[in-house]
């Protein structure tokens, strides 16, 4: 398996240009989300998913749009990209929801940097 | 509101020098606490998850333990290779499934 795969890795942007961020993974999650990860900030989730076909917004969702048509995919969509979304943005999932938390599983990050 | 607070910010410890990194959460219920470990440049790994206090889990020089309040990340005799940041994250029973992380503990060990 090659658990969470992210792409690209690095990625420069000019003000108001926008792009996708690509992930998927190959483990049959249910669940798969976004965060973003600033200094001092933490992890800080942007959306998040719960099968496909539903996604739903966490705690920084302005500026971003996902959606999730096949279990495999998550991408993350920037509108209009601003300097503000300068950040290291992880993919993550979790094999399923239920009563019971369960682990999330980490890509290896995009850094993206808008200019 | 939910919230989680770890402490400290960043720890340096000696090769040896045992010690406890903290995780304090207010939540209206917890599904799971998760500890993770992330390397400069990398996603973060998981390491243990909590469900009920009481409950420890142990890998290799790291012990977690929960109480109805925090959690704690033990770490005996470390060793430099386990020099990282530790994030903690909760799951709440909210009616929503989101994770709430911390903002990690930065630790050095010194050889």
């Amino acid at each position: 398996n090659a658990g969470v795969t992210q792409t690209p890795k690095f990625q420069v942007l000019k003000t108001g240009q926008s792009m996708t961020l690509q992930c998927a993974q190959d483990m049959n999650h249910e669940y798969m989300s976004w965060y973003r990860q600033d200094p001092g900030m933490g992890l800080r989730l942007i959306h998040y998913s719960v099968g496909a076909g539903i996604t739903d917004q966490g705690e920084v969702p302005n500026g971003y749009n996902v959606s999730r048509s096949t279990t495999e995919d998550f991408p993350l969509r920037l509108l209009s990209a601003a300097p503000s979304q300068t950040s290291v943005y992880f993919c993550a999932s979790s094999p399923r929801i239920g009563s019971l938390g369960y682990e999330q599983y980490f890509g290896p990050g995009t850094r993206l940097t808008v200019t | 509101e939910d919230q989680v607070t770890q402490s400290p910010e960043a720890l340096r410890l000696q090769e040896g020098e045992s010690s406890s990194l903290n995780c304090s959460y207010t939540v209206s219920g917890l599904r799971g606490l998760f500890w993770y470990r992330q390397d400069p440049g990398k996603g973060p790994e998981f390491l243990f998850t909590l469900y009920s206090a009481g409950e420890e889990k142990e890998k290799e020089r790291l012990k977690a333990t929960l109480t109805k309040k925090e959690s704690f990340l033990h770490i005996t005799a470390p060793k430099p290779e386990d020099s990282a940041t530790y994030l903690c994250a909760v799951q709440t029973t909210s009616g929503t499934y989101k994770y709430i992380f911390g903002t990690g503990t930065r630790l050095k060990v010194l050889a």
